[in-house]
């Protein structure tokens, strides 16, 4: 199984400052064939369903604002909110889709400092 | 509007059975990979199983395999699982989630989910 695992757990940003959250993965999940990395990253607010952010690493899904941004390749990857808003404030998953099972990280809490 | 509503979670005794469903509406079911996916207390995310839209493919996390089964009616656009031989660890939210076709790799619509507490 490949394992995610985030870093921080948890961290407190201030209002307009940057978040930084990064994911490493046990194994690469750069697919070669297509060069294209097998990660998604989630916003988890509390009591709510996970909510998709990214995919394929870096593609921002239809609605998610542009301060949300995804990078990195083969087994290490960030995912970055600039100039943090108040309702950023939630839990952030990772996920591998190389390979079954699926996994997930296990999470990075943001607050506001 | 798009939704997945999950039912059917509940209080059992471990060995105990449940059955969850999760009924879509907003688009069009039987073009989507489907997937059920937990979460325990104050934990993270946890895959369970996945079934293809034609039910041609499925698969299972290894610590549900041969007690959960995942099913569907795309005719009343509805999803399952099955859930027998529950063991204290099975406690968590469940969810139900789309893939984007043609397939099961990401979730983009999820549920608000469906608890199940295995407790005696």
């Amino acid at each position: 199984d490949i394992v995610m695992t985030q870093s921080p757990d948890s961290l407190a940003v201030s209002l307009g400052e940057r978040a930084t959250i990064n994911c490493k993965s046990s194994q690469n999940v750069l697919y070669s064939s297509n060069n294209r990395n097998y990660l998604a990253w989630y916003q988890q607010k509390p009591g709510q369903p996970p909510k998709l952010l990214i995919y394929w690493a870096s593609t921002r899904e239809s609605g998610v604002p542009d301060r949300f941004s995804g990078s990195g390749s083969g087994t290490d990857f960030t995912l970055t909110i600039n100039s943090l808003q108040a309702e950023d404030v939630a839990v952030y998953f990772c996920q591998q889709y190389y390979s079954r099972p699926l996994t997930f990280g296990g999470g990075t809490k943001v607050e506001i400092k | 509007e798009v939704q997945l509503v999950e039912s059917g979670g509940g209080l059992v005794q471990p060995g105990g059975s449940l059955r969850l469903s999760c009924v879509a509406s907003g688009f069009t079911f039987g073009d989507y990979w489907m997937t059920w996916v937990r979460q325990a207390p104050g934990k993270g995310l946890e895959w369970v199983a996945t079934l293809k839209y034609d039910v041609s493919e499925y698969y299972y996390v290894d610590s549900v395999k041969g007690r959960f089964t995942i099913s569907r009616d795309n005719t009343l656009n509805s999803l399952y699982l099955q859930m027998n031989s529950l063991r204290a660890e099975d406690t968590a939210v469940y969810f139900c989630a789309r893939s984007p076709p043609p397939h099961y790799y990401y979730m983009d619509v999820w549920g608000k989910g469906t608890t199940v507490t295995v407790s005696s």
